[in-house]
Order: structure tokens, then C-alpha cells, then sequence
């Protein structure tokens, strides 16, 4: 039973654009979500973050809205940057317990 | 710079072999967990670590023993390795129960034939 759900496997945007990453999950008890950016080769590195008490979180050209009575959040890339190209992976935790549920991850191109 | 080293970063296994993939941090966290990428199936949780001496199961333990006798070390142990445990493993660690989630090891990608 799949916690995080991220239901687009991959993603194309032009340069310039915004990037729009979705994610859906069924605990409501998680108390925080978190975005991770990979790189081939590379392990995840943590992007942006947010509060299950919050509905948005800003930093920089990195936007993640939170909608909780749809179990829905979204993270906003303007603009997308070639440097973006890369797969983005939604996590959850509940503060209470121990372990960090990662959605399968969306694969974003930025095509200049 | 401070981080968390994985080791090997490749490795070729025969069916039945075993080996022991190393995870040090020296970020003095307290959480660390092993998980495993696979197409398709994102990061799953294989076990975890809340601190020296206590470990616990994640979602695909079975296979994998883990052990946890000092705060930066985290090895993974592969006691009779299968086809099915190809996969690339991640090593991560956390400060406590951080909002802001984990600290990535670059990989081991392992191959068992």
C-alpha cells in the first residue's frame, strides 16, 4: 500500500516555464513533506520542505503548496532551468515515528 | 567535508555470495537508514536506525541484517545475495526527528548474477 503517490512518471517543460510536480498521500497523520532533487549518479538532495500546518512554502524559484483536505501537494519551479532536468522525489514523515516514506519519483526535463 | 560516505560505490555479486555495503556519517546524527531504488518503486526503507545499539525493520528487510554499534557507522549486510537484490542502495542520516528529513550517501550500485 503505496503512502506517497506521485502519478506522473515524467514530466517535459520548455526553459522559462514553470514546472508543475504533483503528489498525492493517504496517512493523514504525516506531519511534514519534503521534496528531493536527484541526479544521475547521485544521492537525493533535500530541496524544500513544509509543515502539515502550512499550506505554502516559498524559496526561491521553488514553490510547495499543501492542500491537506485533498491529501494533495505540489511543488512549483518558476522558471524552470535546464539544471532542473532531474527526478524529484515527494516524501512524508510523521513526527512520532521514525522513518521518512518516499513516493517512486517524477523525472523532470527542462528542454532549452 | 562532512557527510556520508557509502562504499563500495559498485559491486558485482554471484547468486549466493554475501558482503557487507559500509555507511559512515560524521555528522553525529542520530537516525540512519538504508534504502534501496528500483525503477518504478521511488526509495524503499530497508532499515533503520534511531541510535547506537537500536535498529529496526523498514518495508524490504528481508534478506538484509543490519547492526548499529557506534553513532557513525551503519554497515548494510547481504547474507545470501539473489538476483532480486539488484538495485542501488542509498545510506542516509538525520539529526534526530528533523523536520527536514535526511543527508544522502552518493550510492552503491549493486549487480548480483
Amino acid at each position: 500500500d503505496q503512502q506517497v503517490k506521485q502519478n506522473s512518471p515524467s514530466l517535459s517543460v520548455q526553459e522559462g516555464r514553470i514546472s508543475i510536480l504533483n503528489c498525492d498521500y493517504t496517512n493523514s497523520m504525516f506531519d511534514y513533506f519534503l521534496w528531493y532533487k536527484k541526479y544521475p549518479a547521485e544521492g537525493p538532495t533535500f530541496l524544500i520542505s513544509i509543515s502539515s500546518i502550512k499550506d505554502k512554502n516559498e524559496d526561491g524559484r521553488f514553490t510547495v503548496f499543501l492542500n491537506k483536505s485533498a491529501k494533495h501537494l505540489s511543488l512549483h519551479i518558476v522558471p524552470s532551468q535546464p539544471g532542473d532536468s532531474a527526478v524529484y522525489f515527494c516524501a512524508a514523515i510523521r513526527a512520532s515515528y521514525d522513518k521518512v516514506i518516499f513516493g517512486p519519483g517524477t523525472s523532470l526535463s527542462v528542454i532549452p | 567535508n562532512a557527510g556520508v560516505t557509502q562504499t563500495p560505490k559498485f559491486q558485482v555479486l554471484k547468486t549466493g555470495q554475501s558482503m557487507t555495503l559500509q555507511c559512515a556519517q560524521d555528522m553525529n546524527h542520530e537516525y540512519m537508514s538504508w534504502y534501496r531504488q528500483d525503477p518504478g518503486m521511488g526509495l524503499r526503507l530497508i532499515h533503520y536506525s534511531v541510535g547506537a545499539g537500536i535498529t529496526d525493520q523498514g518495508e524490504v528487510p528481508n534478506g538484509y541484517n543490519v547492526s548499529r554499534s557506534t553513532t557513525e557507522d551503519f554497515p548494510l549486510r547481504l547474507l545470501s545475495a539473489a538476483p532480486s537484490q539488484t538495485s542501488v542502495y542509498f545510506c542516509a542520516s538525520r539529526p534526530g526527528q528533523s523536520p527536514y528529513g535526511y543527508t544522502f550517501g552518493s550510492g552503491t550500485r549493486l549487480t548480483v548474477v
